[in-house]
C-alpha cells in the first residue's frame, strides 16, 4: 500500500474554497485515490474516489496529476460543519486493508 | 449509501470482565469487515480483517485472544475485548465491505464504540 503524506491541520474560513492535497510517490499503476472525513466519535465517511485527472461529485472535487504522484481534494465554500479530519488513501481495486494516515485537521471559522 | 451499525455506541465496564461490540451492515451483504482502533486525536488503527466464515487475520502486534473476533454471517461481525483493562479504552470502529453493488474498494464505516475500562 502507498504510503500517503497530508498537511497536519488547515484553517479556514466559512464560504471559502479549500484544497487539500495529498502526496503519494510511490503509486502504483493499479491504485486508486480515495478521500474519507472523520467527524469527533464517528466513523469515516467516504467523500469521493477517483483514479486521474477530475472527479467531481455532489460534495467535493479531486484533481489528479498526469503522473499522479499526488491529488488534492477540493471543498467548495466550506462551512462551519466542515469541520474535521480528512484522510487520502491509495490502494489498489483489490486491496483489502485500507491504512490510515494521520490525517488533515480542518478547522472552519466563522 | 450502504448503512453500517454498532452496537452499543458507548460502553463503560470494569477492569477484568469481557465486552462485546455487534457491527452490523444494515443494507447490503459483507463480504469483508474490519475492525479499527482509535485512540484520541490519533488516526485509525487496522486491528483485523474477517471474512465471513473464516478466521480472523490480525494486524500485527494484536492480541488475537484478548481481541475475539467472529464474523459468522454476512451481515454481523463481533468484537470481544476479554478481560478488559484501562489501556483498551478507546473507540472501536467497524467498516464493512462488499463487492458489486458499490465502488469495489469501497468501505462503509459504523458509528464507532466508546469503550471506557474502569
Amino acid at each position: 500500500l502507498a504510503k500517503t503524506t497530508q498537511p497536519i491541520s488547515m484553517d479556514s474560513y466559512e464560504g471559502q474554497e479549500v484544497n487539500i492535497t495529498c502526496s503519494h510517490n510511490n503509486i502504483a499503476t493499479n491504485d486508486y485515490i480515495t478521500w474519507y472525513q472523520q467527524f469527533p466519535s464517528q466513523g469515516p465517511r467516504f467523500i469521493i474516489q477517483g483514479y486521474k485527472t477530475k472527479v467531481t461529485n455532489e460534495v467535493a472535487s479531486l484533481f489528479i496529476p498526469a503522473d499522479r504522484k499526488s491529488s488534492t481534494l477540493s471543498l467548495p465554500r466550506v462551512s462551519l460543519s466542515d469541520t474535521a479530519v480528512y484522510y487520502c488513501l491509495v490502494g489498489d481495486s483489490g486491496f483489502q486493508k485500507l491504512v490510515f494516515g494521520t490525517g488533515t485537521r480542518l478547522l472552519v471559522s466563522p | 449509501g450502504a448503512v453500517v451499525s454498532q452496537h452499543p455506541s458507548r460502553v463503560i465496564c470494569k477492569s477484568g470482565t469481557s465486552v462485546k461490540i455487534e457491527c452490523r451492515s444494515l443494507d447490503f451483504q459483507a463480504t469483508t469487515m474490519f475492525w479499527y482502533r482509535q485512540f484520541p486525536k490519533q488516526s485509525l488503527m487496522l486491528m483485523a480483517t474477517s471474512n465471513e466464515g473464516s478466521k480472523a487475520t490480525y494486524e500485527q502486534g494484536v492480541e488475537k485472544d484478548k481481541f475475539l473476533i467472529n464474523h459468522a454471517s454476512l451481515t454481523l461481525s463481533t468484537l470481544t475485548v476479554t478481560s478488559a483493562h484501562p489501556e483498551d479504552s478507546s473507540f472501536y470502529i467497524c467498516s464493512a465491505r462488499t463487492s458489486g453493488r458499490y465502488s469495489y474498494n469501497e468501505q462503509f464505516f459504523g458509528p464507532g464504540t466508546r469503550l471506557t475500562v474502569l
